[in-house]
Parts: structure tokens; sequence; C-alpha cells
């Protein structure tokens, strides 16, 4: 059973690109979260989604970005128009639907530098 | 605002020490906490905590939960090297809006 899949591990992009994140859940997981963690700070919550749905966007900017889940393939969070300060990691996380469980794994995370 | 806070920030034991890392939280509609261990990469689940007073065990590493005073503790008997890493406490909301509120992590160091 793989885990939560990321891609890519490592973005570089210049100051004003788009940067596209990817997470594919584990198998039977459809709920996905997105956190952030800044250099020498703790993983932050982003945002939170269901197929096709977002349920909580509480800890996401409310410019530039944006996530979704569609029906059919990957989670993909969307930074437009990056900055210096969007450096940094992005963690996904799913757990499984349902029942009294809502562990939480993560995904390897992606790297994103903006330069 | 939800509130983690762990403590100690650092610490530096030698192999075969015991460890004790603590949590207190602040968190609305508190259900539950987790335990997380991260090296270079993605957080790593240990434990997940519902019920006060009830230890979780797996190895040397246990976890106990006490929801009187809003705490948690995460021992680590006879550590080892690759005990080495930011161990984090993330307590989770229940109802529909379920997150994680993540503090900063302890860095545990254990040098041989």
């Amino acid at each position: 059973n793989a885990g939560v899949m990321q891609n890519p591990r490592h973005l570089v992009r210049r100051r004003g690109q788009e940067a596209r994140l990817r997470c594919s859940p584990m198998k039977g997981h459809s709920h996905v979260y997105w956190y952030r963690q800044l250099p020498e700070e703790g993983l932050k919550f982003m945002v939170y989604l269901q197929k096709e749905n977002i349920i909580d966007e509480s800890g996401m900017p409310k410019e530039r970005f944006s996530a979704e889940f569609p029906k059919e393939g990957p989670s993909i969070l969307r930074i437009q128009q990056v900055v210096r300060g969007d450096s940094a990691a992005y963690f996904c996380a799913s757990s499984a639907t349902g029942g009294s469980s809502y562990e939480q794994y993560f995904g390897p995370g992606t790297r994103l530098t903006v330069t | 605002e939800d509130k983690v806070v762990q403590s100690p920030l650092s610490l530096v034991v030698h192999e075969g020490d015991t460890v004790t890392l603590n949590c207190s939280y602040e968190v609305t509609n508190f259900r539950s906490l987790l335990w997380y261990k991260q090296e270079k990469k993605a957080p790593t689940f240990l434990f997940m905590l519902t019920s006060s007073g009830i230890e979780k065990k797996s190895g040397r590493l246990s976890s106990i939960l006490d929801k009187k005073e809003l705490s948690s503790i995460l021992n680590i008997t006879a550590t080892q090297t690759g005990d080495s890493a930011i161990y984090l406490c993330a307590p989770g909301r229940g109802g529909s809006n379920y997150k994680l509120t993540f503090g900063k992590g302890t860095l545990l160091t254990v040098n041989p």
C-alpha cells in the first residue's frame, strides 16, 4: 500500500511565476490536508479538502493560493505569482473516510524555493 | 486561537537515557492528540490519543494524555541514535472542520 505521494519533491521558481504542487493520498483515503512549514517554524494548517469539496481553507492566504481535489487525479495546491516568502516545505497529509480514526499520514513534502 | 506548547525545545542525551517530552495545548472542540516524529522528511505518525489516562505503547515509546491538565507526554526509554529527530505534537479538533495544530516540536539529539 503506497503512502502519500507528492511531486515534485523540489521546485524552484522565480518571483512572479506559478507553482503547482501535487498530492496523491493513500489508497482508500479521501480526505486531504495541506500544511506549510516555514524555516524554523512548526507545521501550519492551510486547507482541508475532500473529493471535489473544500471543507476548511481557514489557514490559506486569501490571495494567490488555491487548492483543489478533483474527482479524478491528485490534489493540487497552486500558488500564483510566487514571492520569496512562499519558500517553504509544503506537506500534504491524508486520512481515511468515516470511522473514529483520524490519523493523518504525511507525504514527503515539496520544498519550494523562490529565487 | 489554538495554542500548542512543547517543551523542552531541544534536548541532548546519551544512548540508553530515558527522555520525557511534554506537550500542552488549548484547542477549541478538542478531539484527539497526535504525536509525530520528523526526521529530514515527512512527519511519521506515532500515536493518536483520545482518552485520558490510557497509555499507548509502541516498543520503547509510550504516550499518555491528561485531558484535565490539557497535556500529554511522550516517553522514550533506552534511547538510540536513531531516535534523534524532531518530535511534534498536534491536537486535533472534532467536527467537520477537523484539523491539526502543530507545536514547534522538541529537537531530540541522542549521542552515542
